[in-house]
């Protein structure tokens, strides 16, 4: 079965960059890496996805590796604001019309000021 | 603003009193779904929807129903509530497709007594 692995907390500096590592050893050519994040009282935020190649928005790289068997999402310079648990998923295409999500754990991120 | 609203955001009741959980978006999206969040169980799908009259179980459907006789509506329903369904739940949406990103509300925290 597909499943992520993360570890549960990290901490960072204010303004410093982060790296946030996800595994998913068991992952099949189709399925998508995405990340979400999700704010305290608040529902999931898109944030990034990829399949093969990293990717870049205004919000964070995603660094994918050759072997797809890992990613690391990565804030350029982290902010108060990006607190967060950082969730990487896979997107499995399940049947025509549903797209499943594998859910990991999350990754607590902690902003030190 | 685009937005996925649900309503109300925290709801307490007794068991077998039959409830509805309203989720409503705005960006005109086709694809509705509903999950609920437990500790330790990341997001797990209940139901989704990939258009008007077209919903399909997800995950962990029993108890729950739903319906989608508009687009932009898509309700949960309990119909005789036990406190096992104690949860927080969120409403998402996006248009079709395995890349498009999931817009979620921001939850409603139920308590099943």
């Amino acid at each position: 079965d597909a499943k992520t692995t993360q570890p549960n907390s990290m901490e960072s500096n204010e303004e410093e960059p982060v790296h946030l590592p996800c595994n998913h050893s068991t992952i099949s050519g189709t399925d998508y890496i995405h990340w979400y994040r999700q704010l305290p009282s608040q529902g999931p935020e898109y944030v990034i996805h990829g399949l093969t190649s990293n990717v870049n928005n205004r919000m964070a790289s995603l660094a994918i590796a050759e072997d797809r068997k890992s990613s690391t999402l990565i804030l350029h310079r982290a902010t108060l604001r990006d607190a967060a648990v950082y969730y990487c998923i896979l997107r499995l295409r399940v049947m025509d019309s549903n797209y499943q999500l594998i859910w990991g754990a999350g990754t607590k991120l902690i902003i030190k000021p | 603003e685009a937005q996925v609203t649900q309503n109300p955001r925290y709801l307490i009741t007794v068991t077998g009193k039959k409830l509805t959980v309203t989720c409503s978006q705005n960006m005109n999206h086709e694809y509705m779904s509903w999950y609920r969040q437990d500790p330790g169980l990341g997001l797990r799908q209940i139901y989704y929807s990939m258009n008007v009259e077209v919903t399909d179980k997800g995950d962990v459907p029993e108890g729950y129903k739903v319906s989608r006789k508009e687009k932009r509506n898509f309700p949960l329903i309990l119909e005789s509530p036990s406190p096992n369904q104690t949860s927080l739940y969120f409403c998402a949406s996006s248009y079709p497709g395995q890349l498009s990103p999931l817009h979620f509300g921001n939850g409603t925290r139920l308590t099943v007594t």
